[in-house]
């Protein structure tokens, strides 16, 4: 089973700046990275899958990069709703497995 | 638009059985595989398990095996989850979700997800 490392653990930021996200994988997934914002109370939602293609409805301030073992997500310029829980997922190899997940709180 | 709709979901006592269901709306049922994903109390996503879209495959996560059966009424439109010899590790929120490109394998990515129904496996 693939495991996936998600750092930091806990970023604290403000409106307006650059969130930087990472996720690292035990072996190589290829691109067969996604990553999915769940806020509290709510079910998580597919940004990026594939490593890099935005989700249907996911605003361009959102973009994934990386292939292999390491990936990141990138949001240009936080907006007060971004602030949430991230998680990594690969498929790459079955079962499909996540990270520990990212807490993106306001600073 | 897509709607998933979980419910079942209650309390019951360790090694009883619980069967959870998905209603699902808004797209070809029959197009699509489907998952069961759970969350743990303030913990993270564990996939459960998962049936193709011509229902010829199902997988289960080694955690579930042998003990939990993933099923579909394509009359309804309705995803199943039975859940048999319940332990207090398999209390968690249990979210349905579609996989998220049509065909028959699956694309492994899980788009849209429903709101969750909680299960608590407690004495």
């Amino acid at each position: 089973e693939i495991v996936l490392t998600q750092s930091p653990a806990t970023l604290s930021l403000s409106p307006g700046e650059r969130a930087t996200l990472s996720c690292r994988a035990s072996q190589s997934v290829d691109n067969y990275l996604a990553w999915y914002q769940q806020k509290p109370g709510q079910a998580p939602r597919l940004l990026i899958y594939d490593a890099s293609n935005r989700a249907t409805g996911i605003p361009a301030r959102f973009s994934g990069s990386g292939s292999g073992t390491d990936f990141t997500l990138t949001i240009s310029s936080l907006e007060p709703e971004d602030f949430a829980v991230y998680y990594c997922q690969q498929r790459s190899n079955w079962p499909p497995t996540f990270g520990q997940g990212t807490k993106l709180e306001i600073k | 638009q897509v709607r998933l709709v979980e419910s079942g979901g209650g309390v019951v006592q360790p090694e009883r059985s619980l069967r959870l269901s998905c209603a699902a709306s808004g797209f070809t049922f029959t197009s699509y595989g489907m998952h069961w994903v759970r969350q743990a109390p303030g913990k993270g996503l564990e996939w459960v398990a998962v049936i193709w879209s011509d229902g010829s495959n199902k997988y289960y996560a080694d955690s579930v095996k042998g003990r939990f059966t993933i099923s579909r009424d394509i009359s309804k439109n309705t995803l199943f989850l039975q859940m048999n010899s319940l332990r207090a590790e398999d209390t968690a929120v249990y979210y349905c979700a579609r996989d998220q490109r049509g065909g028959t394998h699956s694309s492994g990515w899980f788009d849209p997800w429903g709101q969750g129904t909680l299960v608590t496996v407690s004495s």
